[in-house]
């Protein structure tokens, strides 16, 4: 079973709905949970930032943290064709860092 | 937000030849920074941790005769992949942890990543 999982995608949705993104981990040591958005031939950029579980909500992000399901989400409210991007989990229980291999969303305008 | 500057942005190189990656931390001071590659339609793979002053920790399967890091100071990481190969063609992204020195769990902010094409 590989350390963190996440569906690939691609996920296709029109404006103005909700994308919903998720990963499932194995290390229950893992207590630091990131997104990151990827833009084609860019970097990640650092969306979220959670610790342990609950959730935690910036603008029309939220980031939910479930440690007893093993099971992190992104959810991205009235979807903009500018949210059309890769979609990376990460996830740390201290020194190495754990990545999803991204979920590719398409806003649709 | 903290910002990680990583130079060049695009690098072409002929097969043999050296080529040298930066990575800055801009407005922190970052003891620990990582370097990955990223193969098309893959996730960030993780090469090695880079320390201040000290040597660093490489990932299995990843040559460090072949991909030298120097982290000299608090703010500055290099990545130089010697004797190049077209194979070595990818996408190389730094990130940098801020947060206390001696946390381990502090945010983490990566650079606009470096293509490197070897003829």
């Amino acid at each position: 079973q590989k350390e963190v999982e996440q569906d690939p995608g691609p996920l296709s949705v029109p404006e103005g709905a909700i994308v919903s993104l998720n990963c499932t981990y194995s290390n229950s040591a893992f207590q630091y949970f990131m997104w990151y958005r990827q833009y084609s031939r860019k970097g990640p950029e650092l969306l979220m930032y959670t610790y342990s579980s609950g959730n935690k909500e910036d603008g029309r992000f939220t980031a939910q943290v479930d440690k007893s399901s093993k099971y992190i989400s992104l959810f991205i409210r009235d979807s903009q064709p500018s949210d059309s991007a890769t979609y990376l989990c990460a996830m740390t229980g201290g020194h190495r860092l754990a990545f999803g291999k991204g979920n590719q969303v398409v806003v649709i305008p | 937000g903290a910002v990680v500057s990583q130079h060049p942005s695009r690098v072409i190189c002929k097969s043999g030849t050296s080529v040298k990656i930066e990575c800055r931390s801009l407005d922190f001071q970052a003891t620990t920074m990582f370097w990955y590659r990223q193969f098309p339609k893959q996730s960030l793979m993780l090469m090695a941790t880079s320390n201040e002053g000290s040597k660093a920790t490489y990932e299995q399967g990843v040559e460090k005769d072949k991909f030298l890091i120097n982290h000299a100071s608090l703010t500055l990481s290099t990545l130089t992949v010697t004797s190049a190969h077209p194979e070595d063609s990818s996408f190389y992204i730094c990130s940098a942890r801020a947060g206390a020195e001696t946390s381990n769990t502090g945010e983490l902010f990566f650079g606009e990543g470096s293509r490197l094409t070897v003829l």
